[in-house]
């Protein structure tokens, strides 16, 4: 069974330039994450969908950032423009459902400096 | 809000050790437990989920244990290999379901 696929590996982009990662999660998997992580740092949540809800973005800065759930599947997160503070591994996660005892399995990230 | 504290924040030891890697949470009331491990330039493989009625769960080496009065939960390595090295994370939800909240993390350093 194919884990969470994210692309691209890496990317690198000059300031006020747009970037978009996308994610494919596990299949069946309902629940959606996105997270930053900061060098030396653990992940910390973005955003949460279930299906193709969003139902956590508390901590998406929304003037920059924005996400999508095609029809509760594939994910894309966006940013723009980037700024150098948006320099982090960007990493998608998804689980069966958030409720309950489920596990989270996390794709290979996404490697983002902005020079 | 919940917090999670990781000690200690490194960890150097000879091939063959036992050790324990500790993690702290402020919230008690969480329904389960995880332990991840990240190589760097990787993201992060699950190793371990801790249900909240279960008190202990082992795959392998490992051994994690989970004390939600106490607001702790250990990872126990038996005899550490030099592949064993990475970054151990653990991660506990808080009142949002889903949404996990991280330690800091732990560099293991497991030398020959």
């Amino acid at each position: 069974e194919a884990g969470v696929v994210q692309s691209p590996r890496y990317k690198i982009i000059e300031k006020k330039q747009p970037v978009a990662f996308w994610c494919n999660p596990i299949s069946g998997h309902n629940t959606l994450y996105w997270y930053r992580q900061n060098l030396g740092q653990g992940p910390e949540l973005l955003i949460r969908y279930e299906n193709e809800e969003a139902v956590d973005d508390s901590q998406l800065p929304k003037d920059r950032f924005s996400a999508e759930r095609l029809k509760g599947v594939d994910s894309t997160l966006k940013i723009q423009p980037a700024e150098l503070g948006d320099s982090a591994v960007y990493l998608c996660a998804s689980s069966l459902e958030a409720r309950g005892n489920t596990e989270a399995f996390f794709g290979q990230g996404t490697r983002l400096t902005v020079v | 809000k919940q917090e999670v504290t990781q000690i200690p924040a490194a960890l150097s030891v000879p091939e063959g050790e036992n050790l324990v890697l500790n993690c702290s949470f402020t919230d008690s009331a969480i329904y389960n437990l995880q332990w991840f491990r990240q190589d760097p330039g990787k993201g992060l493989t699950s190793l371990l989920l801790i249900q909240s009625s279960q008190r202990e769960q082992t795959s392998g080496r490992l051994n994690a244990s989970l004390d939600k009065s106490s607001g702790r939960s250990t990872l126990y390595i038996a005899a550490s290999q030099p592949g064993d090295s990475a970054t151990y994370l653990c991660a506990a939800p808080g009142a949002s379901y889903g949404k996990l909240t991280f330690g800091q993390g732990t560099i293991l350093t497991v030398h020959p």
